[in-house]
Parts: C-alpha cells; structure tokens; sequence
C-alpha cells in the first residue's frame, strides 16, 4: 500500500463548480500535512497547510480527519486558472522529515 | 532575487557519460532535499542535507552523490547516466525544527538520456 494515496483524476468540471479531492495516508504517525499544487511543467507550490480543526484560504478549505487518515480538498467557484495537478502531501513522524507526495489530482476546469 | 535556484533547466546528453546538476536557496533554509519526479509524475524524495549532513538517503543508486558545501548549496552528481534516470529533479530547501514550514521548490532540471 502507498504511504499516500490520491485518486489520480482528471477531475473535468465546469467552471464555477465545487469539486473535492480526498487523500489516504498510511502511516499514523504522520504529522504535517499540505495540499500542493503543480501546474504543468512547473514545480510544486505550496497551496495550504492542512490543519485538524480544519482551515479555509478564500475559495479553498482543507480538512483533516485523523481517525479515518485522509485530508480532503474542497474548492469551490472553480476557475480556469485553478487547472492543476494537486499534491496531498504528508510529513511523516516527528524526527527529520522529508514530504512525501501523493501521485497528484488532475483538475480541468473547462469553460 | 529567486529562492531556489537549479542550473541547468534543461539537460540532454548521452548514456554514460557523468552530470551535475547544482541548486542554491537563498531563503536561509538549513535543510535541503533532491527529488526526482518520473514520466508517471510521482514526486519521490531521494536525498536530505541538514547543515551540510546527510539525513535522508532513500534507495537510491550509488552513482548518484549529493554534495553539500554549505547550508545554502546541495549539488547532484551523477555517474554513468542510465535511460531511467530520464526525469525531472527538483531541489528544495526548508527551515529544519519548524513543522508547519513548507518546502520551496526550485524550478527543475529536466534531464533526457539519449
């Protein structure tokens, strides 16, 4: 089993849809937890920190469910310009970490 | 004024021969990382440096060696370049201790194996 896990997509929605994305992680330990986004050809860039109580960025809102192990993704009002591969990314335990990355959602915002 | 910075962009040379690729943050970060992103798009850590000390060393073929001079600069070389190692490698840097610290990412080397 992967230590992330990430419906790989595309997700093909209207603009001006809400789409979610959920992510699965294996390791209980896991500590920190973003969402990233990468556009095409381009490099990671951090999109949000992912909290336990749950936390919102404008049209964005991540949500962490420990007991279950997954974060969610909700974007609502979609635009063409959120178009992007999104990371679910964990840091695992507590010593010297390292991201690790889930194999990314495709999102395509289509007009 | 960029964060993180990876030379070259772009790489294309041939099977076997040997290549660096350098990155350097300015961001004052003390930790960074290597990551090698396939053709399937998987983003996988290969190597971490703390204040120049190797932390992480994923299973990784020894003909890659990651060269820290300094907190500011972690270099890749590679030997012997193999077809699989076609890919895109992204450096990254970090502030070690801070849990919430998100990771900036350089823009990547793209490196093709002819």
């Amino acid at each position: 089993r992967k230590e992330v896990e990430q419906d790989p997509g595309p997700f093909n929605v209207p603009e001006g849809a809400t789409v979610a994305f959920n992510c699965t992680y294996s390791n209980s330990a896991s500590q920190s937890f973003f969402w990233y986004r990468q556009d095409c050809r381009k490099e990671p860039k951090l999109l949000m920190s992912v909290y336990s109580s749950g936390n919102e960025d404008g049209r964005f809102t991540a949500q962490l469910n420990r007991a279950s192990q997954y974060i969610s993704l909700l974007i609502r009002d979609s635009k063409l310009s959120d178009s992007a591969t999104y990371l679910c990314v964990v840091i695992r335990g507590t010593g010297r970490r390292a991201l690790t990355f889930g194999s990314g959602t495709r999102l395509q915002v289509q007009p | 004024d960029t964060a993180v910075s990876q030379t070259p962009k772009y790489l294309v040379t041939q099977m076997g021969n040997d290549k660096s690729i350098k990155c350097e943050q300015n961001l004052g970060h003390d930790t960074m990382y290597w990551y090698k992103q396939d053709s399937k798009k998987f983003l996988k850590i290969m190597f971490s440096y703390n204040n120049k000390e190797l932390i992480i060393n994923e299973t990784v073929p020894n003909r890659f060696s990651p060269k820290s001079p300094d907190k500011a600069h972690l270099n890749l070389h590679i030997n012997s370049l193999e077809l699989g190692d076609s890919a895109v490698y992204f450096c990254a840097s970090s502030k070690e201790g801070d849990r919430s610290s998100p990771q900036h990412f350089g823009d990547g080397t793209r490196l093709s194996i002819l």
